[in-house]
C-alpha cells in the first residue's frame, strides 16, 4: 500500500480555517486520496475523497497538488467539534472494497 | 449517510471467557465488512475482511482461531474473541462497505466496542 505522511499534531483556534497537509510522494495513478476523521472514543467517519481535481463538500475541501504527491484538507471554519484525529489514506480505484490502511494521522486540537 | 451499529458498546469479561461483538448495517446491505482493533493512543489496525457467505480473510499476525468472524447476512457480521486474555483488551471497530452504490467510495464505521478483560 502507498504510504502517507502527516504531522503528528496541529492546533488551531475556533472559527479559523485549518489546513491539514498530507504527503504521498509514491502515489500511483489509480490511487484515490481519502480523508477520514476519528472523534474521541468513536469510530472513524468519512470526510472527503478525490482523485485529481479539488473537491468540496459540506464538511471540508480537499486541495490536491498538480503532481498529486501531496494534498491538503481544509476546514474552512473550525469548531470545537472538529477536534479529532484526521487520517489521510490512499485507496486504489480498481480494488473496490479495499481495506483502508490507517497511518498515525494528525491530532487536531481546537482552542476556544 | 449510512448507519452502522455495534453491540455491545462496552463489555467487561473475565480472562478465559469468550465475547461476541455484533456489527450491523442498519439501512443498507453491506457486501463487505471489516474489523479493526485500536489500542490506546494508537491508530486502527485492520484485523480481517469478511464478505457475506464466505470465510473471512485475516491480516498477517491475526489468529483466526482466536478471533472468529461470521458474516451470515448482508447486514450482520460478528466477531467472537475466544478465550480472551487481558492483552486482548482493546477498542474493536467494524466498518461496512456496499459495492455498486453512489457511496461505494466510503466505508461506514460503527461506534466501536470497548473490551476489557480482567
Amino acid at each position: 500500500d502507498a504510504k502517507t505522511t502527516q504531522p503528528n499534531s496541529m492546533e488551531s483556534n475556533e472559527e479559523e480555517p485549518v489546513h491539514l497537509p498530507c504527503n504521498h510522494s509514491t502515489i500511483s495513478g489509480t490511487d484515490y486520496i481519502h480523508w477520514y476523521r476519528q472523534l474521541p472514543s468513536q469510530g472513524p467517519e468519512y470526510v472527503i475523497h478525490g482523485l485529481t481535481s479539488n473537491v468540496n463538500n459540506r464538511m471540508a475541501s480537499l486541495a490536491i497538488a498538480e503532481d498529486r504527491k501531496s494534498s491538503t484538507l481544509i476546514l474552512h471554519r473550525a469548531t470545537l467539534r472538529d477536534a479529532a484525529v484526521y487520517y489521510c489514506i490512499l485507496r486504489d480505484v480498481w480494488q473496490g472494497a479495499q481495506k483502508l490502511v490507517f497511518g498515525q494521522g494528525t491530532r487536531l486540537t481546537i482552542n476556544p | 449517510g449510512a448507519v452502522v451499529s455495534q453491540h455491545p458498546s462496552w463489555v467487561i469479561c473475565k480472562s478465559g471467557t469468550s465475547v461476541k461483538i455484533e456489527c450491523r448495517s442498519l439501512d443498507f446491505q453491506a457486501t463487505t465488512m471489516f474489523w479493526y482493533r485500536q489500542f490506546p493512543k494508537q491508530s486502527l489496525m485492520l484485523m480481517a475482511t469478511s464478505n457475506e457467505g464466505s470465510k473471512a480473510t485475516y491480516e498477517q499476525g491475526v489468529e483466526k482461531d482466536k478471533f472468529l468472524i461470521n458474516h451470515a447476512s448482508l447486514t450482520l457480521s460478528t466477531l467472537t474473541v475466544t478465550s480472551a486474555h487481558p492483552e486482548d483488551s482493546s477498542f474493536y471497530i467494524c466498518s461496512a462497505y456496499s459495492a455498486g452504490t453512489p457511496s461505494d467510495n466510503e466505508q461506514f464505521f460503527g461506534p466501536g466496542t470497548r473490551l476489557t478483560v480482567l
